[in-house]
């Protein structure tokens, strides 16, 4: 099993739905959670941060889930610039602290 | 203030040949990670250094792979006597604090070596 999993997709959806994918991760002590946005091989960029409480930012919501051990992004009234994969990190004290990357989940956000 | 930034953007080795990607962090970041990232495959870490110091390299090939970041100057990626396998994009990150920090290892990339070996 890998240590941070995600469905790669794509997720194929109209411009103004809602869409929400989750990211799994294996390791109970995980302390830090991000998601990051990734546009054609371009560099990753920090989309934001996942607090225990849950956090919005605009149109985007990141949760965090202890007990079943997931995170997940919600995005609402989407736009065609939110085609992009999104990446899902994770950072445990038990591991030296390195930041363990999922492969992403890309999005396609159709007219 | 400029970002993070690394060069060439593009490399082509043949087999055998050495290549040496570059990276300045942003300024006032001390804390420097290089990670590859191969097609449909999300980042693999290799190494985590600080000026003069390498913090991790679990994640460095034991053969052929180096990595410094010197008390002047970029830090330097440098594979050996390059494989078609290295063939990938070796993205460089920096950040103010270092990993042993909770919350706050945000990352800011640069814009990634693509590394061909033909």
């Amino acid at each position: 099993r890998k240590e941070v999993e995600q469905d790669p997709g794509p997720f194929n959806v109209p411009e103004g739905a809602t869409v929400a994918f989750n990211c799994t991760y294996s390791n109970s002590a995980s302390q830090s959670f991000f998601w990051y946005r990734q546009d054609c091989r371009k560099e990753p960029k920090l989309l934001m941060s996942v607090y225990s409480s849950g956090n919005e930012d605009g149109r985007f919501t990141a949760q965090l889930n202890r007990a079943s051990q997931y995170i997940s992004l919600l995005i609402r009234d989407s736009k065609l610039s939110d085609s992009a994969t999104y990446l899902c990190v994770v950072g445990s004290l038990d591991s030296n602290y390195q930041l363990i990357w999922g492969a992403g989940t890309k999005l396609i956000i159709k007219p | 203030n400029a970002g993070v930034m690394q060069n060439p953007r593009h490399l082509v080795r043949r087999r055998g040949q050495e290549a040496r990607l570059r990276c300045s962090p942003m300024k006032g970041h001390s804390h420097v990670y290089w990670y590859r990232q191969l097609p449909e495959e999300g980042l693999k870490f290799m190494v985590y250094l600080q000026k003069e110091n390498i913090i991790d390299e679990s994640g460095m090939p034991k053969e052929r792979f180096s990595a410094e970041f010197p008390k002047e100057g970029p830090s330097i990626l440098r594979i050996q006597q390059v494989v078609r396998g290295d063939s990938a994009a070796y993205f460089c990150a920096s950040s103010a604090t270092g990993q042993g920090s909770i919350g706050n290892e945000k990352l800011f990339f640069g814009s990634g070596t693509q590394l061909s070996v033909l």
